[in-house]
């Protein structure tokens, strides 16, 4: 089945890691994908990561993918009061839709 | 430029009326899709087109009907406007194929009263 899950809300201080989780159920997913969206906006591509990885490093972005447990993180090193939204994470099946995540509210504070 | 586009950025009508939403990409791309973003803020795919074929089509009421005039476009146009309806409807397109992502359109607000 397709059922991607996310915790709701993440509160971190300004410097700090964020960590971000997400799992999925279906094991035929080719991609996951990060993407953000601010508020009043649409949503911003991050990162992707191929199935057959395990680890996608970006700048300040950390993707760790352990597919066994259908388990998928972000972090997000340095965490600056400008990474405060919505972060989803996203699977792609063979059928090319995305299934998209419930969603983590990133709130940053100094 | 921007890359997706959507028009209206707000909609605001009432029960019963019907409406359009239209989207524009010029990336190039073969697949354009529409999703719903409820209250919650839950993203649900509606539709994809490829090359103006229908490819998805999620279990949608037949209010919603899009239509793909050239693989540029991708309109959304709903009858009978109901309640529910109200969320925001975001437009993406993709070169088609996992891997490549999507890019979204900034979306269209639509608050029926």
């Amino acid at each position: 089945g397709e059922d991607v899950e996310q915790s709701l809300f993440l509160s971190v201080r300004e410097g700090d890691s964020s960590v971000i989780n997400c799992t999925y159920t279906d094991s035929s997913s080719t991609y996951l994908y990060w993407y953000k969206q601010e508020p009043g906006a649409g949503l911003q591509l991050l990162t992707y990561i191929f199935s057959n990885m395990d680890m996608k490093q970006d700048q300040r972005l950390t993707v760790l993918l352990n597919k066994k447990d259908k388990h998928l993180s972000l972090r997000i090193a340095d965490t600056q009061t400008g990474d405060s939204a919505i972060y989803f994470c996203a699977e792609s099946i063979n059928t090319d839709k995305l299934i998209f995540g419930t969603g983590t509210r990133l709130q940053v504070f100094p | 430029d921007t890359a997706v586009s959507q028009t209206p950025k707000y909609l605001v009508t009432q029960m019963g009326n019907d409406k359009s939403i239209k989207c524009e990409q010029n990336l190039g791309h073969d697949t354009m899709y529409w999703y719903k973003q409820d209250s919650k803020k839950f993203l649900k795919i509606m539709f994809s087109y490829n090359n103006k074929e229908l490819i998805i089509n999620e279990t949608v009421p037949n209010r919603f009907s899009p239509k793909s005039p050239d693989k540029a476009h991708l309109n959304l146009h709903i009858n009978s406007l109901e309640l529910g309806d109200s969320a925001v409807y975001f437009c993406a397109s993709s070169r088609g194929g996992s891997g490549y992502g999507y890019t979204f359109g900034s979306g269209t607000r639509l608050t029926v009263v």
